[in-house]
Parts: structure tokens; sequence; C-alpha cells
């Protein structure tokens, strides 16, 4: 059964710190994606990674980073929380595209809810 | 103009009935769409793919594409309460990393 599992459910954190959310894929996927989604909004793109050290931005990356050290973790970073980073974080992993018919299914972890006071 | 735009919800219908969703996208060059169920408090997962013009059936579910008028749609017939949840419409980022571009999501309730 594929997984991709994150590392908390729910976080809570205060303004300024430096907040580390985990993503583990068991698929040996090598594209990786980092959404956050908020009530009206959809799923927004922050980063995505389609291999080993390879990153790139997606629509809103700002006061986000990540790190991908190991083809099955991919990792987001909030150098330093804000109250508007506030959300839901959900990551996925897929194959990659081998065509231009190819099927890109993103499998999602379970999310991680974010609370920055 | 936003890259992909879901009609706006929420949307309830009875038990029994058709429930349609829709989905407009900008990109001409789009080839695959896709249509994913978020249950509440879950995370979205796969239900149907689409990739020509016409319908694509699975179950209940059938999906619509018109890549003329840029839209695909999705009707589920036989609308269960099982069937409430958000529906959100994706189609591929225009780049060979598998990148989806969701659109803001339906949310459905199906009423006994």
């Amino acid at each position: 059964d594929v997984k991709v599992t994150q590392s908390s459910r729910y976080l809570v954190k205060r303004t300024g710190e430096k907040v580390f959310l985990e993503c583990v894929q068991d698929m040996d996927h090598e594209n990786m994606f980092w959404y956050r989604q908020d009530p009206g909004l959809g799923l927004r793109l922050i980063y995505f990674s389609y291999d080993v050290k390879m990153k790139e931005k997606g629509d809103i990356p700002e006061g986000y980073s990540v790190s991908r050290e190991k083809k099955e973790r991919f990792s987001l970073i909030l150098e330093s929380a804000s109250t508007n980073q506030t959300s839901m974080y959900l990551c996925a992993s897929s194959s990659p595209v081998t065509g231009g018919w190819s099927y890109n299914e993103q499998f999602f972890g379970p999310g991680t809810r974010l609370t920055v006071l | 103009q936003k890259e992909v735009e879901q009609n706006s919800g929420p949307l309830s219908v009875p038990e029994g009935a058709i429930a349609s969703l829709n989905c407009t996208y900008s990109d001409r060059g789009s080839q695959s769409f896709f249509w994913y169920r978020q249950y509440s408090g879950k995370s979205p997962e796969l239900i149907m793919s689409i990739y020509s013009n016409g319908d694509q059936e699975d179950g209940r579910f059938t999906a619509q594409l018109n890549k003329a008028s840029q839209y695909v749609s999705l009707l589920i017939r036989d609308s269960q309460p099982s069937d409430s949840a958000t529906y959100l419409c994706a189609v591929p980022g225009g780049t060979s990393y598998g990148k989806l571009t969701f659109g803001q999501g339906t949310i459905l309730t199906v009423h006994p």
C-alpha cells in the first residue's frame, strides 16, 4: 500500500520560531510537493522537488524553504513563522511524467495543521 | 483569469439526484485532467482522470471534457450522502515534473 507520511498531524508554534515539517514517501517517487490549503483557496503549491537536492518554487514560496537530501524525504522549513502561515500543509509525491499523455497522480500525506500564535 | 476555476459552491443535492461539478482552465495546451475528492479532515485522493474529449465513466462517476470550450465536468449519478466532500479539479502545470494546478474546490453536500 502506497504511503506518504508527515511528521505531525497538529503543530502549534510561536511567531518567529523556525519550523520544520517533514514528509516521507515509500513509493520511490522522484517528484515531491508541498502545498498549503486554506478555506476558499484550494491547494496552493509552495515548493516542489523533482530529484534529490533539486527544487523549484511554486506559486507561494515566500517565507518558506525546502530541503531534499534523500529521495524519500522532503522537508518544508518556515524560517521565521508568522501568524499568516497558520494553515493546513499537505505533502504529495508522484512518479515522473514520461510522455505527453502520462499519468501524474499525486499521492497525498495526511496533512499537518499548523497554528502560529 | 485564474488558471483553474471551479463553479462556486457549496452545492447541495438530495440523495439520488445527479450532482454536476464544473471546472474551466486557461491553458489550451493542457492534455490531461483530474478530479480529486477530499473528505473533511482527510487528504485528497484521485477519483477520475480524463485525457480526450468526450466522457469517461467509472461507476456512478462521469468526467466530461470539452477542449474547445476549455471545461471539464464531473457528474455523480445517484448521489449518496457518502459523496459529501470537497471536489478538486486539477490540470498539469505544463512542466515535465508532474506539477498540478488545483482549482479552489467545490463543497458538495448530499442530504438524505
